[in-house]
């Protein structure tokens, strides 16, 4: 099968410059995850979405990030303004349920750089 | 708050020899409880969970609630094996995993 697909791979951007990235998951994955992995940390839980309804954005900083998921397949991630802490790895995963039986699939991730 | 710590960030051992990777947690009740790996240059991946029991290519994991911890073990490590896991509870059915900030292991000949 096909794997998580994610876009761009890399993006070098300025402080309070605006940045999107896109993932497409896994056919018939109805939860979608995106992940923001700061360098030498493990991957933070931004958002989780089943189908196009999300399930927990607790740990999205709303003032500057947002996700949508509005057919309930691919998914973008924006920031905007971007700020320096920023930079990261933006991984996006999904899978087959939402109570976590099913294992997490991960994409590449995209590479934000912000100058 | 809830907390998962991997107390070592780097790991080096021999060929053959055991490995044991430690993964601590602070939740109360019976969270679910994964590792997951990431070899060089390939994505993030499930290596094992709990529930289901299993030994993944030799790995095993066993759950001590009375200290909370959940350490990965496997008791001939093999090159293939350098990695980075990743330790990642689940609090409770459907509530999002959290990630330690893993471990890199190094398996030298």
């Amino acid at each position: 099968e096909a794997g998580v697909a994610q876009s761009p791979r890399y993006k070098i951007i300025e402080k309070r410059q605006s940045v999107a990235f896109w993932c497409n998951p896994i056919s018939g994955h109805a939860t979608l995850y995106w992940y923001q992995q700061i360098l030498g940390q493990g991957p933070k839980l931004l958002i989780q979405f089943q189908n196009n309804g999300v399930v927990d954005d607790s740990q999205l900083p709303k003032d500057r990030f947002s996700a949508e998921r509005l057919k309930g397949v691919d998914s973008t991630l924006k920031i905007q303004p971007a700020k320096l802490e920023d930079s990261a790895v933006y991984l996006c995963a999904s899978s087959l349920d939402l109570e976590g039986h099913q294992p997490q699939h991960f994409g590449d991730g995209t590479r934000l750089s912000i100058l | 708050a809830q907390r998962v710590t991997q107390p070592e960030k780097l790991l080096s051992v021999f060929k053959g020899a055991p490995v044991e990777l430690k993964c601590n947690y602070s939740y109360s009740g019976s969270p679910e409880l994964f590792w997951y790996v990431q070899y060089s240059r390939q994505r993030l991946q499930l290596l094992l969970r709990h529930i289901s029991r299993e030994s993944i290519k030799g790995f095993t994991a066993d759950l001590n609630k009375g200290e909370t911890s959940f350490h990965l073990k496997k008791p001939f490590a093999q090159e293939e094996d350098s990695a980075m896991y990743y330790c990642a509870p689940q609090e409770t059915s459907g509530s999002r995993l959290t990630f330690g900030e893993g471990t890199q292991l190094t398996v030298n000949p």
